[in-house]
């Protein structure tokens, strides 16, 4: 089993509409996990943080960790187009002292 | 968020020369630095990670005589590719991070190409 597993996509949406993107880890022990998102030839860029179970609002984006299931999610609310990109989940592994990333999921939001 | 720069953005070099990115952490100390390559439409992958003033931690199957890795300062990571050939075309990624929190930022990365 891989230790973060995203569904790499496309997920594809109509603009406006909420883009659910989800995340299954592992490690029972994983306490911190971040979202990027990463356009075509570009780096990744941090969008969301969450260390903690429930729910974290930035904007539009809303970060939801539930380590019991370890399962952590990102909602996108009004999705636009250029919010098309590849989103990569990760988590911190203290073990490692590195991040561990999902492959990623592509996002692709219509007009 | 923090800052993170890398310098060439994009730097062609012929077969057997070396290439030397710099990384640098503007707005914060970065402890600990990471150097990542990408190929087209796949994963990053995570070549080493260094401490600042500490030999760098290479991951399995890089070769530490090829990418040779500085962490002097608490702002300042260079790579450099040695003998570079073909084969090192790549896109590489600087990620830098703080002391205290976990978060950690990217570079906007360099292309190298080499003929």
């Amino acid at each position: 089993q891989k230790e973060v597993e995203q569904n790499s996509g496309p997920l594809s949406v109509p603009e406006g509409a909420i883009a659910s993107l989800n995340c299954t880890y592992s490690d029972r022990g994983s306490q911190s996990f971040f979202w990027y998102r990463q356009y075509s030839g570009k780096s990744p860029e941090l969008i969301m943080s969450i260390y903690s179970n429930g729910d974290q609002e930035d904007g539009r984006f809303t970060a939801q960790l539930n380590k019991a299931s370890q399962y952590v999610s990102l909602l996108i609310r009004d999705s636009q187009p250029s919010d098309s990109a590849t989103y990569l989940c990760a988590l911190f592994s203290g073990g490692y002292n590195k991040l561990i990333f999902g492959a990623g999921t592509r996002l692709a939001v219509h007009p | 968020g923090a800052v993170v720069s890398q310098h060439p953005s994009r730097v062609i070099c012929k077969s057997g020369t070396s290439v030397k990115i710099e990384c640098r952490s503007l707005d914060f100390q970065a402890t600990t630095m990471f150097w990542y390559r990408q190929f087209p439409k796949q994963s990053l992958m995570l070549m080493a990670t260094s401490n600042e003033g500490s030999k760098a931690t290479y991951e399995q199957g890089v070769e530490k005589d090829k990418f040779l890795i500085n962490h002097a300062s608490l702002t300042l990571s260079t790579l450099t590719v040695t003998s570079a050939h073909p084969e090192d075309s790549s896109f590489y990624i600087c990620s830098a991070r703080g002391s205290i929190r976990r978060e950690q930022y990217f570079g906007p990365g360099t292309r190298l190409t080499v003929t």
